[in-house]
Protein backbone atom coordinates (compact mmCIF):
# COMPACT_ATOMS: atom_id res chain seq x y z
CA UNK A 1 0.00 0.00 0.00
CA UNK A 2 0.47 3.72 -0.27
CA UNK A 3 1.71 3.76 -3.07
CA UNK A 4 2.41 7.34 -5.11
CA UNK A 5 2.97 7.78 -8.90
CA UNK A 6 4.17 10.91 -10.68
CA UNK A 7 4.03 11.47 -14.27
CA UNK A 8 6.33 12.09 -16.21
CA UNK A 9 9.53 10.54 -15.10
CA UNK A 10 11.47 12.64 -17.17
CA UNK A 11 10.95 15.69 -19.35
CA UNK A 12 13.06 18.09 -21.58
CA UNK A 13 11.68 21.52 -22.78
CA UNK A 14 12.37 24.21 -24.28
CA UNK A 15 13.29 27.65 -22.35
CA UNK A 16 9.66 29.71 -22.01
CA UNK A 17 7.38 26.72 -22.15
CA UNK A 18 5.43 25.55 -19.53
CA UNK A 19 5.34 21.82 -17.72
CA UNK A 20 2.89 20.40 -16.03
CA UNK A 21 3.73 17.00 -13.61
CA UNK A 22 1.57 14.93 -12.07
CA UNK A 23 1.26 13.14 -8.52
CA UNK A 24 -1.39 10.71 -7.72
CA UNK A 25 -1.92 8.72 -4.61
CA UNK A 26 -2.85 5.55 -5.88
CA UNK A 27 -4.09 2.96 -3.21
CA UNK A 28 -5.01 5.85 -0.15
CA UNK A 29 -6.78 9.09 -0.17
CA UNK A 30 -4.18 12.09 0.42
CA UNK A 31 -5.29 15.14 2.61
CA UNK A 32 -2.29 16.88 2.02
CA UNK A 33 0.27 16.55 -0.81
CA UNK A 34 3.98 18.27 -0.95
CA UNK A 35 6.39 19.60 -3.37
CA UNK A 36 9.92 18.76 -2.95
CA UNK A 37 12.86 20.22 -4.92
CA UNK A 38 15.67 17.89 -4.90
CA UNK A 39 19.49 19.53 -6.41
CA UNK A 40 22.59 16.74 -7.15
CA UNK A 41 23.66 16.09 -3.99
CA UNK A 42 21.73 18.26 -2.06
CA UNK A 43 18.83 17.50 0.62
CA UNK A 44 14.76 17.67 -0.45
CA UNK A 45 13.56 20.92 -0.69
CA UNK A 46 10.12 21.83 0.39
CA UNK A 47 8.43 23.72 -2.41
CA UNK A 48 5.17 24.05 -1.25
CA UNK A 49 1.77 21.96 0.87
CA UNK A 50 -1.37 21.55 -0.51
CA UNK A 51 -4.51 20.66 0.67
CA UNK A 52 -7.49 19.42 -1.39
CA UNK A 53 -9.51 22.20 -2.26
CA UNK A 54 -7.48 24.95 -1.33
CA UNK A 55 -4.98 27.02 -1.85
CA UNK A 56 -1.17 25.71 -1.80
CA UNK A 57 1.00 26.92 1.07
CA UNK A 58 4.00 28.49 -0.61
CA UNK A 59 7.68 28.07 1.30
CA UNK A 60 9.89 31.44 1.82
CA UNK A 61 11.52 31.99 -1.70
CA UNK A 62 9.41 30.03 -4.22
CA UNK A 63 7.41 32.38 -6.49
CA UNK A 64 3.61 31.15 -6.66
CA UNK A 65 3.08 32.42 -9.82
CA UNK A 66 5.86 30.50 -11.46
CA UNK A 67 5.14 27.01 -10.00
CA UNK A 68 1.33 26.30 -10.23
CA UNK A 69 -0.05 24.01 -8.16
CA UNK A 70 -3.35 22.70 -8.18
CA UNK A 71 -4.79 20.02 -5.85
CA UNK A 72 -8.14 18.94 -7.08
CA UNK A 73 -9.35 15.60 -5.63
CA UNK A 74 -7.27 13.62 -3.13
CA UNK A 75 -5.83 11.25 -5.22
CA UNK A 76 -4.04 14.32 -7.61
CA UNK A 77 -1.84 17.19 -7.32
CA UNK A 78 -0.66 19.04 -10.44
CA UNK A 79 2.57 21.21 -10.32
CA UNK A 80 3.28 23.60 -13.43
CA UNK A 81 6.50 24.68 -14.11
CA UNK A 82 5.79 28.26 -16.03
CA UNK A 83 7.96 29.77 -18.46
CA UNK A 84 10.72 27.48 -17.85
CA UNK A 85 14.14 28.45 -17.35
CA UNK A 86 17.61 26.53 -17.27
CA UNK A 87 17.94 26.96 -13.78
CA UNK A 88 14.08 25.57 -13.00
CA UNK A 89 15.86 22.24 -14.62
CA UNK A 90 16.06 19.93 -11.66
CA UNK A 91 14.37 16.92 -9.79
CA UNK A 92 10.93 17.13 -8.25
CA UNK A 93 9.48 14.73 -5.91
CA UNK A 94 5.78 14.95 -4.78
CA UNK A 95 4.51 13.44 -1.21
CA UNK A 96 1.13 12.16 -0.14
CA UNK A 97 0.52 11.97 3.62
CA UNK A 98 -2.65 9.77 4.37
CA UNK A 99 -6.16 10.76 5.07
CA UNK A 100 -5.51 8.44 8.26
CA UNK A 101 -2.29 7.73 9.09
CA UNK A 102 0.62 9.19 11.57
CA UNK A 103 3.27 11.66 9.78
CA UNK A 104 4.72 9.50 6.93
CA UNK A 105 4.97 11.07 3.93
CA UNK A 106 4.90 8.71 1.07
CA UNK A 107 6.58 9.42 -2.07
CA UNK A 108 6.29 9.05 -5.57
CA UNK A 109 9.40 8.33 -7.85
CA UNK A 110 10.19 11.70 -8.51
CA UNK A 111 10.44 13.91 -12.13
CA UNK A 112 13.65 15.13 -14.06
CA UNK A 113 13.24 18.42 -15.46
CA UNK A 114 15.85 19.54 -18.10
CA UNK A 115 15.09 22.61 -20.04
CA UNK A 116 17.42 23.79 -22.80
CA UNK B 1 19.93 27.20 9.45
CA UNK B 2 20.02 23.47 8.79
CA UNK B 3 17.80 22.45 12.00
CA UNK B 4 18.37 18.69 11.44
CA UNK B 5 21.94 17.77 10.43
CA UNK B 6 23.68 14.11 9.72
CA UNK B 7 27.40 15.16 9.93
CA UNK B 8 28.37 12.33 8.10
CA UNK B 9 28.12 12.39 4.32
CA UNK B 10 29.34 8.78 4.22
CA UNK B 11 29.37 5.37 5.32
CA UNK B 12 31.19 2.39 4.42
CA UNK B 13 29.72 -0.86 6.39
CA UNK B 14 30.93 -4.31 5.22
CA UNK B 15 28.07 -7.18 4.74
CA UNK B 16 26.33 -8.84 7.78
CA UNK B 17 27.90 -5.88 10.50
CA UNK B 18 25.95 -3.17 12.11
CA UNK B 19 25.24 0.27 9.99
CA UNK B 20 24.68 3.05 12.28
CA UNK B 21 23.52 6.28 10.77
CA UNK B 22 23.14 9.44 13.22
CA UNK B 23 21.50 12.45 13.04
CA UNK B 24 21.27 15.57 15.11
CA UNK B 25 18.66 18.09 15.47
CA UNK B 26 18.05 21.77 16.51
CA UNK B 27 14.92 22.45 17.47
CA UNK B 28 13.45 20.82 21.01
CA UNK B 29 10.04 21.35 19.21
CA UNK B 30 9.83 18.68 16.60
CA UNK B 31 8.16 15.36 18.35
CA UNK B 32 8.07 13.45 15.23
CA UNK B 33 11.52 12.09 13.35
CA UNK B 34 11.56 9.76 10.51
CA UNK B 35 13.93 7.85 8.38
CA UNK B 36 13.83 7.29 4.18
CA UNK B 37 16.23 5.46 1.95
CA UNK B 38 16.72 6.70 -1.60
CA UNK B 39 18.20 5.51 -4.35
CA UNK B 40 19.42 7.86 -7.37
CA UNK B 41 16.32 9.73 -9.62
CA UNK B 42 14.26 7.68 -7.27
CA UNK B 43 11.82 9.22 -4.61
CA UNK B 44 12.66 8.73 -0.95
CA UNK B 45 11.40 5.55 0.69
CA UNK B 46 9.80 5.25 4.32
CA UNK B 47 11.77 3.05 6.38
CA UNK B 48 10.76 3.65 10.02
CA UNK B 49 9.44 6.45 12.24
CA UNK B 50 9.64 7.35 16.20
CA UNK B 51 7.36 9.66 18.04
CA UNK B 52 9.50 12.18 20.72
CA UNK B 53 7.25 10.08 23.55
CA UNK B 54 9.12 7.16 23.00
CA UNK B 55 12.94 6.47 22.62
CA UNK B 56 13.31 3.12 20.73
CA UNK B 57 11.37 1.62 17.72
CA UNK B 58 11.64 -1.59 16.04
CA UNK B 59 11.28 -2.55 12.93
CA UNK B 60 12.90 -6.05 11.17
CA UNK B 61 16.68 -5.13 10.58
CA UNK B 62 15.64 -1.72 12.05
CA UNK B 63 15.92 0.29 15.01
CA UNK B 64 15.56 3.95 15.66
CA UNK B 65 16.48 4.93 18.59
CA UNK B 66 16.13 8.70 19.98
CA UNK B 67 17.97 10.96 22.52
CA UNK B 68 16.10 14.05 23.38
CA UNK B 69 18.64 15.20 25.83
CA UNK B 70 20.63 15.23 23.55
CA UNK B 71 18.85 16.20 19.85
CA UNK B 72 20.18 13.30 18.72
CA UNK B 73 18.70 9.93 16.65
CA UNK B 74 20.36 6.98 14.91
CA UNK B 75 19.64 4.47 12.37
CA UNK B 76 20.65 1.08 12.92
CA UNK B 77 20.57 -1.50 10.01
CA UNK B 78 21.39 -4.81 11.24
CA UNK B 79 22.63 -6.99 9.73
CA UNK B 80 23.76 -4.69 6.58
CA UNK B 81 22.89 -6.19 3.41
CA UNK B 82 24.45 -5.01 0.13
CA UNK B 83 20.66 -3.78 -0.95
CA UNK B 84 20.57 -1.58 1.99
CA UNK B 85 23.31 0.94 -0.09
CA UNK B 86 21.12 4.10 -0.58
CA UNK B 87 21.31 7.62 0.75
CA UNK B 88 19.60 8.17 4.13
CA UNK B 89 17.86 10.83 5.56
CA UNK B 90 17.00 11.82 8.96
CA UNK B 91 13.68 13.97 9.01
CA UNK B 92 12.24 15.54 11.84
CA UNK B 93 8.42 17.69 11.97
CA UNK B 94 6.54 19.73 14.98
CA UNK B 95 3.43 17.75 14.44
CA UNK B 96 1.13 19.76 16.40
CA UNK B 97 1.82 22.80 14.49
CA UNK B 98 2.49 21.55 11.14
CA UNK B 99 2.78 18.46 8.81
CA UNK B 100 6.21 20.23 7.35
CA UNK B 101 8.87 17.41 7.09
CA UNK B 102 12.48 19.14 7.68
CA UNK B 103 15.00 17.28 6.25
CA UNK B 104 18.86 16.41 6.85
CA UNK B 105 21.37 16.27 4.23
CA UNK B 106 21.71 12.34 3.84
CA UNK B 107 24.30 9.84 4.65
CA UNK B 108 25.33 7.88 1.79
CA UNK B 109 25.15 4.23 3.06
CA UNK B 110 27.42 1.36 0.79
CA UNK B 111 27.73 -2.01 1.63
CA UNK B 112 30.61 -4.01 0.66
CA UNK B 113 30.55 -8.09 0.17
Amino acid sequence: GAVVSQHPSRVICKSGTSVKIECRSLDFQATTMFWYRQFPKQSLMLMATSNEGSKATYEQGVEKDKFLINHASLTLSTLTVTSAHPEDSSFYICSARALLGNYEQYFGPGTRLTVT
Amino acid sequence: DQQVKQNSPSLSVQEGRISILNCDYTNSMFDYFLWYKKYPAEGPTFLISISSIKDKNEDGRFTVFLNKSAKHLSLHIVPSQPGDSAVYFCAAIRSYNTDKLIFGTGTRLQVFP
